[in-house]
C-alpha cells in the first residue's frame, strides 16, 4: 500500500476555500484515492473517491494529476461545521477484504 | 450510504474483565469487516481483519488471544477484549466494504478503571 503524507494541520476562515494536499508517490495503477472526514469520537466518514482527474460531489472536489503521485481536496467556502481531521487514503478497488491504512490525517480548524 | 453500528457507544470497565463489542452491517452483507483503534489525538490504527466463517487476520503487534474477533454472521463482528487493563483504554471502530466504499461505524469508547 502506497504511504501518504498530509500537512499535520491547516488554518482557515469561514467562507474560504481549503485545499489540503496530499501525496503518494507509491501509488499503484488499481489504487484509488479516497478522502475521509473525521470529527472527535466519531467514526470516519467518506467524503470522495477518485483515480485521476478531477471528482466533484455535493461537498468536496478532488484534483488528481496525471502522475497520481499526489491529490488534492478543496473544500468549498467551508464553514465552522468543517473543523475537522481529514485523511487521505490509498487502497485497491478490488476485493472487499482488502484493508485500508490510514496515515496521519490533517487537522483543519476553521475560525469566525 | 451503506449504515454501520456498533454497540455499545461507551463502556466503562474494571481492570481484569472482558468487554465485547459488537459491529452490524444493517443494510448490506459483509464477508469481511475491519477493525481499528484510536488513542487521543492519534490516526486510527487497524488491529485485525475480520473473516466471516474463518479466523480473523491480525497486524503485527496486536495479541489475538487478548483480541478476540468472531465474525459469526454476515452481518455481525464481535470485537472481545479479555482482562483488559487501562492502557486497553481507546476509541474502537469497525468498519465494512460492501463493494467499493469503506463505511465505519460510530465507534465505542472503552474506559478502563
Amino acid at each position: 500500500l502506497a504511504k501518504t503524507t498530509q500537512p499535520i494541520s491547516m488554518d482557515s476562515y469561514e467562507g474560504q476555500e481549503v485545499n489540503i494536499t496530499c501525496s503518494h508517490n507509491n501509488i499503484a495503477t488499481n489504487d484509488y484515492i479516497t478522502w475521509y472526514q473525521q470529527f472527535p469520537s466519531q467514526g470516519p466518514r467518506f467524503i470522495i473517491q477518485g483515480y485521476k482527474t478531477k471528482v466533484t460531489n455535493e461537498v468536496a472536489s478532488l484534483f488528481i494529476p496525471a502522475d497520481r503521485k499526489s491529490s488534492t481536496l478543496s473544500l468549498p467556502r467551508v464553514s465552522l461545521s468543517d473543523t475537522a481531521v481529514y485523511y487521505c487514503l490509498v487502497a485497491r478497488r478490488d476485493t472487499g477484504g482488502f484493508k485500508t491504512i490510514f496515515g496521519a490525517g490533517t487537522r483543519l480548524f476553521v475560525k469566525a | 450510504g451503506a449504515v454501520v453500528s456498533q454497540h455499545p457507544s461507551r463502556v466503562i470497565c474494571k481492570s481484569g474483565t472482558s468487554v465485547k463489542i459488537e459491529c452490524r452491517s444493517l443494510d448490506f452483507q459483509a464477508t469481511t469487516m475491519f477493525w481499528y483503534r484510536q488513542f487521543p489525538k492519534k490516526s486510527l490504527m487497524l488491529m485485525a481483519t475480520s473473516n466471516e466463517g474463518s479466523k480473523a487476520t491480525y497486524e503485527q503487534g496486536v495479541e489475538k488471544d487478548k483480541f478476540l474477533i468472531n465474525h459469526a454472521s454476515l452481518t455481525l463482528s464481535t470485537l472481545t477484549v479479555t482482562s483488559a487493563h487501562p492502557e486497553d483504554s481507546s476509541f474502537y471502530i469497525c468498519s465494512a466494504k460492501p463493494v467499493d466504499e469503506q463505511f465505519f461505524g460510530p465507534g465505542t469508547r472503552l474506559t478502563v478503571l
